[in-house]
């Protein structure tokens, strides 16, 4: 079936590190991958996304390359802020079967300390 | 509005009762889809409409789960006999077309606590 394995956090960092999150999936067929955010008392949003193999999605700084040989979609930033404390959920969508309900990752909770 | 609404924010019941969740989605958005978020994890998939038709409706955990969207628009997840293993945010997306494609913009969510 399908699914999405991301690390686990929680991850805290300082201002301007590089950061990584980690997201690998299992799929039938050729999914589209996402990235979407939820920051402290808000609802999800959708970060970035990318459709096909060899894709980056970028947004806001974050940069994540769908990688087919390895079934990842890391994110990456290269210099993050406070602002940037959320929480990160990697997700998939395949157009068979249930017309693109999304399967998310556990999520991944991002501290930035100034 | 401008976003995907979701009334109430809170909702607590004590088990055993009925609830009914409303979800108002971005207008002319062909989908709508409810997800189930425990604590600590990512959104599970609930059910899909494509306008008023009910497509799927696989992650509902019991037939005590039911939802529906009579003009297309609006949606109702209705939970009786509530439980506490029903304790959980509830979240409501919507997309402008349909396929796996399409970003999904996501209501604030009703939290469910369950006493």
């Amino acid at each position: 079936g399908n699914s999405v394995t991301q690390m686990e956090g929680p991850v805290t960092l300082s201002e301007e590190a590089f950061l990584t999150i980690n997201c690998t999936y299992t799929a039938t067929g050729y999914p589209s991958l996402f990235w979407y955010v939820q920051y402290p008392g808000e609802g999800l949003q959708l970060l970035l996304k990318a459709t096909k193999a060899d894709d980056k999605g970028s947004n806001k700084g974050f940069e994540a390359t769908y990688r087919k040989e390895t079934t990842s979609f890391h994110l990456e930033k290269g210099s993050v802020q406070v602002s940037d404390s959320a929480v990160y959920f990697c997700a998939l969508s395949n157009y068979g079967g249930s017309q693109g309900n999304l399967i998310f990752g556990k999520g991944t909770k991002l501290s930035v300390k100034p | 509005g401008a976003g995907v609404s979701q009334s109430p924010r809170y909702k607590v019941a004590k088990r055993g009762q009925d609830v009914a969740l409303r979800c108002d989605p971005i207008s002319g958005h062909v989908s709508l889809f409810w997800y189930q978020q425990a604590l600590g994890q990512g959104p599970e998939f609930l059910t899909y409409f494509q306008n008023e038709a009910q497509l799927d409706k696989s992650g509902l955990p019991s037939d005590r789960f039911f939802a529906e969207r009579p003009e297309g628009s609006v949606s109702t997840l209705k939970i009786q006999r509530t439980q506490q293993e029903d304790s959980a945010v509830y979240l409501c997306a919507s997309s402008i077309g349909q396929g796996g494609g399409q970003p999904q913009h996501f209501g604030d969510g009703t939290r469910l606590s369950i006493l």
